[in-house]
């Protein structure tokens, strides 16, 4: 049973659009909430994090939206590029062990 | 943040034999843990690896057969015990590092496949 459900399940872009994948959560015990990034046979990278005090948090193009009362979170991909080409993971955190969602691939068509 | 390291990279085993995974960070971390992903699929914890103390696993993974040991703050080993086809999948270490002591940074991961 997923705690962390993620969507959508793939998404295509055109290269310069905006890329937005939604997660949700049930349990109110989470207290972080990480984005990952993950190529092809490399391990997951850590892309940028959100505590739930905050709304939104925003690194460079990529910028965490938190919707606490809702139990929803969402990353949006600014600008995308062929290289965001990936797959990416929501987790949220409770005793710092982390729940994956389901991931989601993007595709950055050039 | 940290960098991690694991051997091997990618192994192929027989059923019913037994791999040590190693784990290695360049610094030394709090807490380390242990996750598998399926090919294509999500991660999952296994187990929380406790310094000097047993092994905090999830539910659904039992130390006779994933027992793990943590001899230090920078290292870790995970044995995967006595293994099916099943057990195919790509196992990954992690350590909370960083600046911000919820940072979880991952390993390249272990391939494991069994015949």
């Amino acid at each position: 049973q997923q705690q962390v459900k993620q969507s959508p399940q793939s998404l295509i872009v055109q290269k310069g659009g905006i890329s937005i994948i939604n997660c949700a959560y049930e349990n109110t015990a989470f207290d972080y909430f990480p984005w990952y990034q993950q190529f092809p046979g490399k391990g997951p990278a850590l892309l940028i994090a959100i505590r739930p005090d905050v709304s939104e948090k925003k690194e460079g193009r990529f910028t965490i939206s938190f919707n606490k009362s809702a139990k929803q979170f969402s990353l949006h991909i600014m600008d995308s590029q062929p290289g965001d080409s990936a797959t990416y993971f929501c987790a949220a955190s409770n005793d710092y062990k982390l729940s994956f969602g389901a991931g989601t691939t993007v595709t950055v068509r050039a | 943040s940290a960098v991690i390291s694991q051997k091997p990279s990618r192994d192929i085993c027989q059923r019913g034999t037994s791999l040590t995974i190693q784990c290695q960070v360049d610094s030394q971390v709090t807490m380390m843990f242990w996750y598998r992903q399926q090919p294509g699929q999500s991660l999952t914890l296994i187990a929380t690896a406790n310094q000097g103390s047993e092994a905090t696993y999830e539910s659904g993974f039992v130390i006779d057969k994933f027992p793990i040991s943590r001899p230090n703050l920078t290292f870790s080993t995970l044995t995967v015990s006595n293994m099916s086809p099943e057990d195919s999948s790509i196992y990954l270490c992690s350590a909370l590092a960083g600046t911000a002591v919820y940072e979880q940074y991952f390993g390249p991961g272990t391939r494991l496949t069994v015949t």
